[in-house]
């Protein structure tokens, strides 16, 4: 069975540093990969997706991921952060194009001034 | 162009009630889907229409929940009996399978709170 494991429940980045989010993925076939992020108050956004194409994938609002099989991980990195990066951000899996998506449990990601 | 929206964005019920939500799809989108979005947690899946049809319901937690879509395009999550542990806010998203982009497309929710 497909599932999502994001660790920590809460990150805490200083403005202009280095932005990691970790996500690890189970899935019993090549997957289809998103990093979703929802602002307060706000429906979900895609920020990247993978879909076995370049392993690095670049996102919307500098963010980019690796694909990495022989680790099963998807991090999710931006090289500066800014204070509006604040948000929660949702690792997801799927199995096909048109199939259902599986979503971690989230991160919550501060900006520290 | 217009995204998905979901109405109503807040319903408030009691307990036993019966609770229908609404979902505009992006036009044109064949797929549709639902999920559910509890305090703290990520969303989690409901069902899946492909057209008219129900593709995937193995996401609906009990007999009390139920989805059509009659036409292919709006769709409708009716509970029923409702329950204080139905309280969360409900996902609507769509997507186009053509062309090989592959994209769900989220609508802001509903928040349901069952009193």
């Amino acid at each position: 069975a497909q599932s999502v494991t994001q660790l920590g429940s809460h990150v805490s980045v200083s403005e202009g540093a280095l932005v990691l989010l970790r996500c690890n993925y189970s899935s019993s076939v090549p997957p289809y990969l998103f990093w979703y992020v929802q602002y307060p108050n706000q429906g979900l956004q895609l920020l990247l997706k993978y879909t076995s194409a370049a392993t690095l994938v670049k996102g919307i609002n500098g963010f980019e991921a690796e694909f990495k099989k022989s680790e099963t991980s998807f991090h999710l990195t931006k090289p500066s952060a800014h204070m509006s990066d604040a948000a929660e951000y949702f690792c997801a899996v799927s199995d096909d194009r048109d199939d259902k998506i599986i979503f971690g449990k989230g991160t919550r990601l501060h900006i520290l001034p | 162009g217009a995204g998905v929206s979901q109405t109503p964005s807040n319903k408030v019920t009691e307990k036993g009630k019966y609770v229908e939500l609404r979902c505009d799809p992006i036009s044109g989108h064949t797929a549709l889907y639902w999920y559910r979005q509890s305090l703290g947690q990520g969303p989690e899946f409901l069902i899946y229409f492909q057209g008219t049809g129900a593709a995937d319901d193995s996401g609906l937690p009990n007999d009390r929940f139920f989805a059509v879509r009659p036409e292919g395009s709006v769709s409708t999550l009716k509970i029923q009996r409702t329950e204080r542990g139905d309280s969360a806010v409900y996902l609507c998203a769509s997507s186009s399978l053509a062309g090989g982009a592959y994209e769900q497309f989220f609508g802001p929710g509903t928040r349901l709170t069952v009193l």
